[in-house]
Formats: structure tokens, C-alpha cells, sequence
């Protein structure tokens, strides 16, 4: 079982849709969590980082679950911006390791 | 404005070459990274290093080796360089502690070896 997991997508989905993605992680020790953008192409870039009660900033909500080992994001009123590969990443237990999912993939249609 | 910056985007090598990639960071972080990307595997970590001379095995490192003489710098090594080693590599930094701390990625550099 790979340590961090995503839904496999590619997500399509219409200008103005919520989209949910899915990350669950096989570490119970990890620590710290985050949800990275990547657009086509370029660096992988913090989108924002998973706070134990949930978080939100705009569109974008994240929520841990650490009893289930799952990571969620949430994005409300998607924009044909949002298109990118949304990367689910956990700091390894125990040292300041990153450990990246697969990815999973939206496009915003117009 | 953070920086990582890797020496170069593109890079084309024939087997059998000595690789040089190079990472510098000016955001005075501890720790720092090398990865590869591939297409259906997601980033994988090569190796790291949480401080000046230090570096440690990530999963990945066969066929690798790493430098750091300078906090800034962090170079990674394909000592005989072969066909499965073409890739995407990325470089990043973050500072060290626990909690959130934010990993910061190079513009990568795709190496393709021949």
C-alpha cells in the first residue's frame, strides 16, 4: 500500500461546480499536512497547508480527519483556473520529510 | 520573494555520463530535497538533507549521490548516468522544526539521457 493516496481521477468538471478530492495516508504517526497545486509543466506550489479543526481560504476548504488517516479539499465555484493537478502531501513522521500522493487531476470546462 | 532555483531546465546527457544537477535556496533553510517526478508515480523522494555535510537516503537513492558543503547549495550526482534516470527532478527547501513547514520547489530540470 502506498503511504499517501489520492483519487485517481482526471476530475472534469463544469465552470462553477464543487469538486471534492479524496487523500488517505498510511502513517498515523505523520504530522503535518498540505495540499499542493501543480499546473502543467512547472513546480509544484503550496496551495495550503491542513490544520487538525479545518481550514478555509475563499474557494478552498481542507479537513483532516486523523482517526480515518483521510485528508479532504474542497473547492466551491470551481474557475477554469483551477485546472492543475492537486498533489496531497504528508510531513513524514519523525524527521521533516515530505511525502507526496499521485495526484489527482482537474480540468475546469467552460 | 523565496527562490530555489535549479541550474537548468533542460538538460540531455548520453549513458555512461557523469550528471551534475544543482540546487541553490536564499531563504537560509535547513533542509533540503531532491526528487523525481515520473508520469503515473508521482514525486519520489532521491535524498535529503537537514544541515550542512548531512544527507540521508531517501527512497529512491540507488544511482544517486549528493553534495551539500554550503547551506545554500545542494547538488545531486548521477555517477553513470542511464536510460531509466530520464526524468523530471526537483529540488526544494524548507526550514526546519515541527509543524507546517512549507516545502518551496525549484522550477525543475528535465534530464533526458541517451
Amino acid at each position: 500500500r502506498k503511504e499517501v493516496e489520492q483519487d485517481p481521477g482526471p476530475f472534469n468538471v463544469p465552470e462553477g461546480a464543487t469538486v471534492a478530492f479524496n487523500c488517505t495516508y498510511s502513517n498515523s504517526a505523520s504530522q503535518s499536512f498540505f495540499w499542493y497545486r501543480q499546473d502543467c509543466r512547472k513546480e509544484p506550489k503550496l496551495l495550503m497547508s491542513v490544520y487538525s479543526s479545518g481550514n478555509e481560504d475563499g474557494r478552498f476548504t481542507a479537513q483532516l480527519n486523523r482517526a480515518s488517516q483521510y485528508i479532504s479539499l474542497l473547492i466551491r465555484d470551481s474557475k477554469l483556473s483551477d485546472s492543475a493537478t492537486y498533489l496531497c502531501v504528508v510531513n513524514r513522521a519523525g524527521g521533516q520529510n515530505f511525502v507526496f500522493g499521485p495526484g489527482t487531476r482537474l480540468s475546469v470546462l467552460p | 520573494d523565496v527562490k530555489v532555483t535549479q541550474s537548468s531546465r533542460y538538460l540531455v546527457k548520453r549513458t555512461g555520463e557523469k550528471v551534475f544537477l544543482e540546487c541553490v535556496q536564499d531563504m537560509d533553510h535547513e533542509n533540503m530535497f531532491w526528487y523525481r517526478q515520473d508520469p503515473g508515480l508521482g514525486l519520489r523522494l532521491i535524498y535529503f538533507s537537514y544541515d550542512v555535510k548531512m544527507k540521508e537516503k531517501g527512497d529512491i537513492p540507488e544511482g544517486y549521490s549528493v553534495s551539500r558543503e554550503k547551506k545554500e547549495r545542494f547538488s545531486l550526482i548521477l555517477e553513470s548516468a542511464s536510460t531509466n534516470q530520464t526524468s523530471m527532478y526537483l529540488c526544494a527547501s524548507s526550514l526546519s522544526g515541527t509543524g507546517l513547514t512549507e516545502a518551496f520547489f525549484g522550477q525543475g530540470t528535465r534530464l533526458t539521457v541517451v
